[in-house]
């Protein structure tokens, strides 16, 4: 079984519908991230969490909001879909190792389209 | 496949040779840089990392080093195999401090490896 797991793989939907993709994992990490990848463009920051009570902004979160409903959970919200946030959506979890960062491990993503 | 290879600087290997598959970072004050492969189809899959105490740090088949001055990171894969094939993403965290940690990601190399 996926250590970091993503749900939906793929999602088709339309213009101004809301969407959750949801991401849980078995690593028993506190850190987790959303990113979304386009062409191009590479992986870019949408939100992090540090723990359950611990919400984070990142590059581009305008449009996205997330919940954090356990350690292990961590789920991404597009309250009002738009066709420009079509794209790849990962989820990622690292664990801390003393006062060291540990490397950022992904799931397999979600496809989201927009139509 | 999925389309994160469009557009991307490709690197052609011939099996069992060695490829190099270099990285310009952007923050001097970086802290903590990670490679990483993307195959088609998957998430981010984490290679190797390397603290900016170290210029060098060796894994199986794998060497990251890592030149501060000019602030280049490359990943060298020695005897490269066709399951080799991927785009491979350098990362880098652009915020160094105790309790913080972002990674901000390259737009990625695809390596083709000709049998």
């Amino acid at each position: 079984d996926a250590d970091v797991t993503q749900t939906p793989r793929n999602r088709i939907t339309k213009t101004g519908k809301r969407i959750m993709l949801e991401c849980s994992q078995t690593k028993g990490h506190d850190r987790m991230y959303w990113y979304r990848q386009d062409p191009g463009l590479g992986l870019r920051l949408i939100y992090y969490s540090f723990d359950v009570k611990d919400i984070n902004k990142g590059e581009i979160s305008d449009g996205y909001s997330v919940s954090r409903q356990a350690q292990a959970k961590f789920s991404l919200s597009l309250e009002s879909a738009i066709p420009n946030q079509t794209a790849l959506y990962f989820c990622a979890t690292s664990g801390t190792g003393g006062y060291s960062n540990q490397p950022q491990h992904f799931g397999d993503g979600t496809r989201l389209s927009i139509l | 496949g999925e389309s994160v290879g469009l557009h991307l600087p490709t690197l052609s290997v011939q099996e069992g040779d060695n490829s190099i598959i270099n990285c310009a970072y952007s923050n001097s004050a970086s802290d903590y840089f990670i490679w990483y492969k993307q195959e088609s189809g998957k998430g981010p899959q984490f290679i190797i990392d390397i603290r900016s105490n170290m210029d060098k740090r060796q894994g199986q088949r794998v060497t990251v080093l890592l030149n501060k001055t000019v602030k280049h990171l490359s990943l060298q894969i020695a005897a490269t195999q066709p399951g080799d094939s991927a785009v491979y993403f350098c990362a880098e965290n652009t915020s160094p401090g105790a309790g913080s940690y972002q990674l901000t990601f390259g737009k990625g190399t695809k390596l083709s490896v000709i049998p």
